[in-house]
């Protein structure tokens, strides 16, 4: 089992820029978690999915924000245009019984 | 109302010792989870230990055990023989069971002193 896998590790983009994370859950966990961990908000849950559907988006900031679960093994979050209060570190998770498995997070720069 | 309390924003502990890490939580939920969670300075989100609302026992894993006072609505961490390898961000969370959110505490820095 390899884990949750969230790709690029770091990312480094302009103002304005498109930004898509991805992320690779555990396969057969239901549920899975975007995370949004700064120095200032502490972890900050974006949305979560069961079984691919969205269930609770209310942690997205704003329409520039969003996310999608096309299938169980993938999913993205996409930020369009990015702004610097975006630079962060986003973290995929995903839930099987009581366990939280996190990713190892891609840390995003918006300059 | 803030749901999850950690009021040790850091420590220093001498190596070898003992350390409990403070965490408070806040629900009316009569069904709920408690969790741990170290993340060392490379970043990734590492489980620790588990407690029920419902279990009897305390959570044990290993060096880490789980102190819980349901009453007191407390569930401090406690490392035994800590290690440098100990020194890290330890986050409380608790996750109600009426939904499938983790709610966070500030975090505490831990610092192991050789």
């Amino acid at each position: 089992d390899a884990g949750v896998i969230q790709s690029p590790r770091h990312e480094v983009t302009e103002m304005g820029q498109e930004v898509t994370l991805r992320c690779k859950p555990i396969s057969g966990h239901d549920y899975l978690f975007w995370y949004r961990q700064t120095m200032m908000r502490g972890l900050e849950l974006l949305i979560y999915f069961n079984n691919n559907v969205p269930i609770d988006d209310s942690g997205m900031p704003e329409d520039r924000f969003s996310a999608k679960m096309p299938n169980a093994s993938f999913s993205t979050l996409k930020i369009q245009p990015s702004e610097p209060r975006d630079s962060a570190v986003y973290f995929c998770a995903t839930l099987a019984w009581h366990g939280y498995t996190f990713g190892s997070g891609t840390r995003l720069t918006v300059v | 109302a803030q749901k999850i309390t950690q009021t040790q924003p850091g420590m220093f502990v001498q190596e070898k010792e003992a350390v409990t890490l403070d965490c408070t939580y806040d629900t009316s939920d009569p069904s709920y989870g408690l969790f741990w969670y170290k993340q060392p300075s490379s970043g990734e989100m590492i489980f620790l230990i588990y407690q029920g609302s419902y279990d009897q026992q305390n959570a044990t894993e290993g060096r880490y055990s789980l102190n819980f006072q349901k009453a007191r609505k407390s569930a401090n961490l406690v490392i035994s023989a800590s290690q440098l390898g100990d020194s890290a961000m330890y986050f409380c969370a608790m996750r109600e069971d009426s939904n499938y959110q983790l709610i966070w505490g500030a975090g505490t820095k831990l610092i192991i002193k050789p």
